[in-house]
């Protein structure tokens, strides 16, 4: 079976300090990995994918993502959290195999001042 | 542009009632999405159009119809609402017709309570 994982329902860090949120998956031939942030009572908006190239990918906001292809992994990550960056993450994956999405669980991030 | 709307942005049914959740995008997607969110679930796929006139079920379609009217719309119904279907439903579209690589975009989403 496809899944994704994010092993976090929630992840705490302080302003200023790096954080990452981890996300694994499980699906079959060369997947399209993306990520999506989500504040309160608001849809889903994209932060960035990978689908080929350079393992390490640049989105919106300062965040990136580092692909490993050995591990299965897609982990987002950002240099120096902000308070506004406190959200829900939401990892999916791109099967082509079968043409669906498949999203991870979610990862709420709280940073604090 | 509007982008992806939904329709209504909340809703309360009792249980055995019905009604259609509207979705259009005015980008010109060719591939439109149903999902529902429920707590520690993360988003789960109802039902999806490839295209206008097609349409596939989803992980969990069970309880659902959808309708693909043109390309712009892709409304979902619920023909006899029960309190398992009170969630936070989206429909999310893709720009193009070749398969991957796209993200996709997000309506706000219809908040919905079964009672």
């Amino acid at each position: 079976a496809q899944s994704v994982a994010q092993p976090e329902d929630q992840v705490n860090v302080a302003e200023g300090n790096p954080l990452t949120v981890k996300c694994t998956y499980s699906v079959s031939g060369n997947p399209y990995l993306f990520w999506y942030v989500q504040y309160p009572n608001r849809g889903l908006q994209f932060l960035l994918k990978y689908i080929t190239g350079d393992n390490l990918v640049k989105g919106s906001y300062g965040f990136e993502a580092e692909f490993n292809k050995s591990q299965t992994s897609f982990h987002l990550k950002k240099p120096s959290a902000l308070v506004s960056d406190s959200a829900l993450y939401f990892c999916a994956v791109y099967s082509y195999n079968f043409n669906k999405f498949y999203f991870g669980s979610g990862t709420k991030l709280n940073v604090k001042p | 542009n509007a982008g992806v709307t939904q329709t209504p942005k909340f809703q309360v049914l009792k249980t055995g009632q019905s009604m259609t959740l509207q979705c259009a995008q005015d980008m010109n997607h060719n591939s439109m999405y149903w999902y529902r969110q429920d707590p520690g679930m993360g988003l789960r796929l109802i039902y999806y159009s490839a295209s206008e006139g097609t349409t596939d079920k989803g992980e969990v379609p069970n309880g659902y119809n959808v309708s693909r009217l043109n390309k712009r719309e892709f409304s979902l119904r619920l023909e006899s609402a029960a309190p398992s279907q009170t969630s936070v439903y989206f429909c999310a579209s893709i720009p193009r017709e070749e398969r991957g690589g796209n993200e996709q975009f997000f309506g706000p989403g219809t908040r919905l309570t079964v009672l």
